[in-house]
């Protein structure tokens, strides 16, 4: 059961144009979102978060969007860099309970920045 | 944010034996958490590490096979015992500090391989 989805398992940029990165999920208990980008022999970074209180978070040039009815979100990330080239990772967290703190994370999507 | 440093950052070892992993967080954390990352796939949370306490397992692992320590709150080990090919994966160590909706930050990870 794939709580977290991202269906895009790659995604090609020019570089300095526009990517977006999307996310879907099922839980209707998450309720604080996160994207991780990693880069090969690494740990996952934490990018960016948005909790479900909000519709949009902003920090530089990388922007989360939420819908909640669709239980969708996605990372907009303006301009595209080379170096933005990595696999990202949409995560979500329920805040009680037995889910507290506790990362779904998607499958991932492979970003290439082309220069 | 924290910094984490997991040992070793790879090994190669034979089935049947076992391997403990690492992991040292810079500054005192609330919660630790043990992920795998297998071979093409996403990252699993395997169990939260508990200060003082036995660990909290995820459905489909067991302390027989990955027993973990949390002496103190800035360290934790996780032990993979009597490997199998299978075993061969990516585990990650995470932290996060604080109540409420915090980010989990990662180590590099220890890259194992079963022969």
């Amino acid at each position: 059961d794939q709580q977290v989805k991202q269906n895009s398992p790659s995604l090609s940029v020019q570089e300095g144009r526009i990517s977006i990165l999307n996310c879907d999920y099922t839980n209707s208990m998450f309720d604080y979102f996160l994207w991780y980008k990693k880069y090969p022999a690494e740990g996952p970074t934490f990018l960016i978060s948005i909790s479900s209180i909000k519709d949009k978070n902003e920090d530089g040039r990388f922007t989360v969007f939420l819908n909640k009815s669709a239980k969708h979100l996605s990372l907009h990330i303006v301009p595209s860099q080379p170096g933005d080239s990595a696999v990202y990772f949409c995560a979500a967290s329920g805040l009680g309970g037995t889910s507290y703190g506790k990362l779904t994370f998607g499958q991932g999507t492979i970003l290439t920045v082309h220069p | 944010s924290a910094v984490i440093s997991q040992k070793p950052s790879r090994d190669i070892c034979q089935r049947g034996t076992s391997l403990t992993i690492q992991c040292q967080v810079d500054s005192q954390v609330t919660m630790m958490f043990w992920y795998r990352q297998q071979p093409g796939q996403s990252l699993t949370l395997i169990a939260t590490a508990n200060q003082g306490s036995e660990a909290t397992y995820e459905s489909g692992f067991v302390i027989d096979k990955f027993p973990i320590s949390r002496p103190n709150l800035t360290f934790s080990t996780l032990t993979v015992s009597n490997m199998s090919p299978e075993d061969s994966s990516i585990y990650l160590c995470s932290a996060r500090d604080g109540t409420g909706n915090q980010p989990q930050h990662f180590g590099d990870g220890t890259r194992l391989s079963i022969l």
